[in-house]
């Protein structure tokens, strides 16, 4: 099993850019979500989804778009990238049966310029 | 958000020493949990409490659900080099969110 995969690793935006994070879970769990995690916050909660074609927001949702296609794929959608964005972002996965004992992916670190 | 104080916000551990860290909310949570980061990689389980009062260990690490259910500690024993890194609490306000604590980072004393 590869677990939570995340793409790209890196990425540098500009201002006003969008671009999609990708991450995919093989490992059959209902539960995927969304945080990104700045210097001395933690990690916050941006969107997350129990199942195939279910999403809800989480703490800091704004700016951010979700959808769940598939059981597999979860991906994040910037619409308009602020430097406000500049982050890195960890995708995760779990049974619902335990939603918080999550799989985090390797993160992608993205800047926006 | 709900909020969740981690302390301390860092510390320098030595080689055999045991140490200790806690996570305190304004709320009441189901469900704490302790995670630990290594540098570039995403957090890692390291131990799930249900129940108030619950004392629960993996290994070196004991953690235990505070009996008012607003509060937790992780205790390291025996630290060794390999348990530095950034250590999360986290509680679960509701069915499926989670806050995160700001983190304690561990590392080795020169």
């Amino acid at each position: 099993n590869a677990g939570v995969t995340q793409t790209p690793k890196f990425q540098v935006l500009k201002t006003g850019q969008s671009m999609t994070l990708q991450c995919a879970q093989d490992m059959n769990h209902e539960y995927m979500s969304w945080y990104r995690q700045d210097p001395g916050m933690g990690l916050r909660l941006i969107h997350y989804s129990v199942g195939a074609g279910i999403t809800d927001q989480g703490e800091v949702p704004n700016g951010y778009n979700v959808s769940r296609s598939t059981t597999e794929d979860f991906p994040l959608r910037l619409l308009s990238a602020a430097p406000s964005q500049t982050s890195v972002y960890f995708c995760a996965s779990s049974y619902l049966v335990r939603p918080h004992e999550q799989y985090f992916g390797p993160g992608t670190r993205l800047t926006v310029t | 958000g709900q909020q969740l104080n981690q302390s301390p916000q860092s510390m320098f551990i030595q080689e055999g020493e045991d140490v200790s860290m806690n996570c305190t909310s304004s709320s009441i949570f189901n469900t704490w949990l302790w995670y630990k980061q290594d540098p570039g990689e995403g957090p890692v389980l390291l131990i799930a409490l249900y129940k108030a009062g619950e004392l629960t260990s993996n290994g070196r690490l004991t953690a235990q659900f505070g009996i008012t259910r607003k509060d937790s500690f992780l205790n390291i024993s025996a630290s060794i080099p390999s348990d530095v890194g950034i250590y999360f609490c986290a509680g679960q306000p509701n069915d499926y969110k989670l806050s995160f604590g700001a983190g304690t980072t561990v590392t080795v004393r020169a």
